[in-house]
């Protein structure tokens, strides 16, 4: 069964404009929520992440989102830049397994 | 360097003839596990290793081995492989305990083709 939603699989985003990719989840036994950022070719790798005792977290131009009692966090990207092009992937952590969302394609259009 | 090594990168078989692709860490680490990624479907855990000798079942093993004799390694057997196992796999490793366990690193993948 999908645990993970996330929505959308693919977005285009003009340079500058900020980046939206949610996610949905079914189960509240998780307690870490990070977000994984793959280029072609390579491994995923760690972009950000929050436990559920927080509603946001900001990184740079990276901010998680977090909605518990919707079961629901994002990822925004502000202003947006053709480097940030990637596919983001959701996750959410049961023990010591991570259970992934589908995955956005992001483009950044210069 | 810190790294999680996958070997090969890019493989072609035949249904049926047995294969194995290595995975390597260099960071010490206790947990490592094998994933499987495929369009529209995310990563999807195969097998996981919480030390050397134990490993346990993820979401998808079926047609799938694995072993864990050394810290460092943990190679992932396909013993008859089928078409339906062409994907592209990775390898990931974290430590167990504290913070640190939260952040698993990624080999470069493995795509696997199977006629």
């Amino acid at each position: 069964q999908q645990q993970v939603k996330q929505s959308p699989q693919s977005l285009i985003v003009q340079k500058g404009g900020i980046s939206i990719i949610n996610c949905a989840y079914e189960n509240t036994a998780f307690d870490y929520f990070p977000w994984y950022q793959q280029f072609p070719g390579k491994g995923p790798a760690l972009l950000i992440a929050i436990r559920p005792d927080v509603s946001e977290k900001k990184e740079g131009r990276f901010t998680i989102s977090f909605n518990k009692s919707a079961k629901q966090f994002s990822l925004h990207i502000m202003d947006s830049q053709p480097g940030d092009s990637a596919t983001y992937f959701c996750a959410v952590k049961r023990s010591y397994q991570l259970i992934w969302g589908a995955g956005t394609k992001l483009i950044i259009k210069p | 360097e810190a790294q999680v090594t996958q070997n090969p990168r890019y493989l072609i078989t035949v249904t049926g003839k047995k294969l194995t692709v290595t995975c390597s860490q260099n960071m010490n680490h206790e947990y490592m596990s094998w994933y499987r990624q495929d369009p529209g479907l995310g990563l999807r855990q195969i097998y996981y290793s919480m030390n050397v000798e134990v490993t346990d079942k993820g979401d998808v093993p079926e047609g799938y081995k694995v072993s864990r004799k050394e810290k460092r390694n943990f190679p992932l057997i396909l013993e008859s492989p089928s078409p339906n196992q062409t994907s592209l796999y990775f390898c990931a490793s974290s430590f167990i305990s504290g913070r640190a366990q939260e952040t698993q690193y990624f080999g470069p993948g493995t795509r696997l083709l199977v006629l």
